[in-house]
């Protein structure tokens, strides 16, 4: 089966650095997706970046950027100039394929230390 | 605004009581998915559907069911409800197109308190 493991539990980072958050997974398919959610205070499920196992481009969007390592099977969420807004839970997600659920890892919570 | 529309957005119910919480997908998606959040908790996946059909099936319980309908809204029904039961329930919806990375859409949720 399928597992999403996000081995830090809590981070902080000041204003305007960068942070990393970990992921990896395990699965045995050669093509998926991997997401990362964002969950504010609001408790609304954000979507933040999307990676495409057969693209090997990192996906970036904006200040977000992934590590995509397909071999080591790791999935890492780079946050340059951090804000304050970015304060949140952080949810590394897999789905295998198309009409597929989603395994979510069990999150991340960011602190954002002005 | 996801476009997925979940009612009602909070819910307060006594113990043994029944609910229904009513979710209506993204227009044209035809997979609706259902995952539950207790308080500081992941997500847990609880059942899928897609153009009418059962897809998948996770950690629901048998007090739990659920059914799509043919204009693809869907509603999850909670029964003999119990403290435990208390937490935030996520509707999600999916449009199957590889060039859009097959992203599943969240609505803002359904808060559910049992007293």
């Amino acid at each position: 089966a399928q597992t999403v493991t996000q081995s830090q539990p809590e981070m902080s980072v000041q204003e305007a650095e960068t942070v990393t958050l970990s992921c990896t997974y395990d699965t045995s398919e050669s093509d998926y997706y991997l997401f990362w959610y964002k969950q504010p205070p609001s408790r609304q499920m954000i979507l933040v970046i999307r990676q495409e196992a057969y693209k090997q481009q990192n996906a970036t969007e904006n200040r977000f950027s992934v590590n995509f390592q397909k071999a080591a099977k790791s999935f890492s969420l780079k946050i340059s100039d951090s804000q304050l807004g970015d304060a949140a839970m952080y949810f590394c997600a897999y789905r295998r394929d198309r009409d597929d659920k989603i395994i979510f890892g069990k999150g991340t919570r960011l602190h954002i230390l002005p | 605004d996801s476009g997925v529309t979940q009612t009602p957005k909070h819910l307060i119910t006594a113990t043994g009581q029944r609910v229904t919480l009513r979710c209506s997908p993204r227009s044209g998606d035809l997979s609706v998915y259902w995952y539950q959040q207790s308080l500081d908790q992941g997500l847990q996946f609880l059942i899928q559907y897609y153009n009418g059909e059962e897809r998948a099936k996770g950690n629901i319980l048998e007090r739990f069911s659920a059914q799509q309908f043919p204009d693809l809204h869907s509603e999850l029904n909670l029964s003999s409800l119990e403290l435990g039961d208390s937490a935030l329930y996520f509707c999600a919806s999916s449009v199957a197109n590889r060039d859009l990375g097959n992203t599943i859409y969240f609505g803002e949720g359904s808060w559910l308190t049992v007293v």
